[in-house]
């Protein structure tokens, strides 16, 4: 059954660096989502993306935060000057479609800030 | 703001026991409800539901919605250890994709 593919599985990175969580979706999809847990947490929705443009932020998706689609498979989500409660888990996630439908997720990057 | 609450926050059962898993959602312009289930990784789909009153099936997994009362219920039957994982709904709404989650249950299955 085909997946969503994250790597890294795990990456630490001093506070202040710049990361880089990459994610290849699903490959007929076209919708794609990133969500974080923070550890003890809920999976909260980070944003959403189709055709090369955000279509929807949350409110933690801030300055800090950018996506980009650099080719036709992957999927990137970078964060810019890293801080300690950047730490979390990162899923991505993806559709087919618009609308009504599951999104299928990846096994996460778990993203650890020293 | 969209709310999405999971009841009991951790359950511990034997296996073969029968559980039942609830969901409580306050979400404007609610679409359907999911069902994931997460054990070291990736939360796994099982169950999207949009129609009040319909069972959806899958092995000893079941689960419905009630828009009525704003919950969903998920069943797992003679439990297995390999049922052990928490397990998730999230809430999606009309006019956009994301999907709020709630804190998910905790299962454990004892031999």
């Amino acid at each position: 059954e085909p997946e969503v593919t994250q790597t890294p599985s795990h990456q630490v990175t001093q506070m202040g660096q710049e990361v880089i969580l990459r994610c290849v979706p699903i490959s007929n999809h076209l919708y794609f989502y990133w969500y974080r847990q923070i550890l003890g947490q809920k999976v909260e929705f980070l944003v959403s993306f189709y055709n090369n443009e955000i279509s929807e932020k949350s409110e933690i998706f801030d300055d800090q935060f950018s996506v980009e689609r650099p080719d036709g498979s992957n999927f990137t989500l970078k964060i810019r000057s890293t801080k300690l409660e950047d730490s979390a888990m990162y899923f991505c996630a993806s559709t087919p479609l618009k609308g009504n439908q599951p999104q299928h997720f990846g096994d996460g990057t778990r993203l650890s800030i020293l | 703001e969209d709310k999405v609450v999971q009841s009991p926050l951790s359950l511990v059962v034997h296996e073969g026991d029968t559980v039942t898993l609830n969901c409580s959602y306050e979400v404007t312009n609610f679409r359907s409800l999911l069902w994931y289930k997460q054990e070291k990784k990736a939360p796994t789909f099982l169950f999207m539901l949009t129609s009040s009153g319909i069972e959806k099936k899958s092995g000893r997994l079941s689960s419905i919605l009630d828009k009525k009362e704003l919950s969903s219920i998920l069943n797992i039957t003679a439990t297995q250890t390999g049922d052990s994982a928490i397990y998730l709904c999230a809430a999606l709404k009309f006019g956009n994709e994301k999907l709020t989650f709630g804190t998910g249950t905790r299962l454990t299955i004892i031999p």
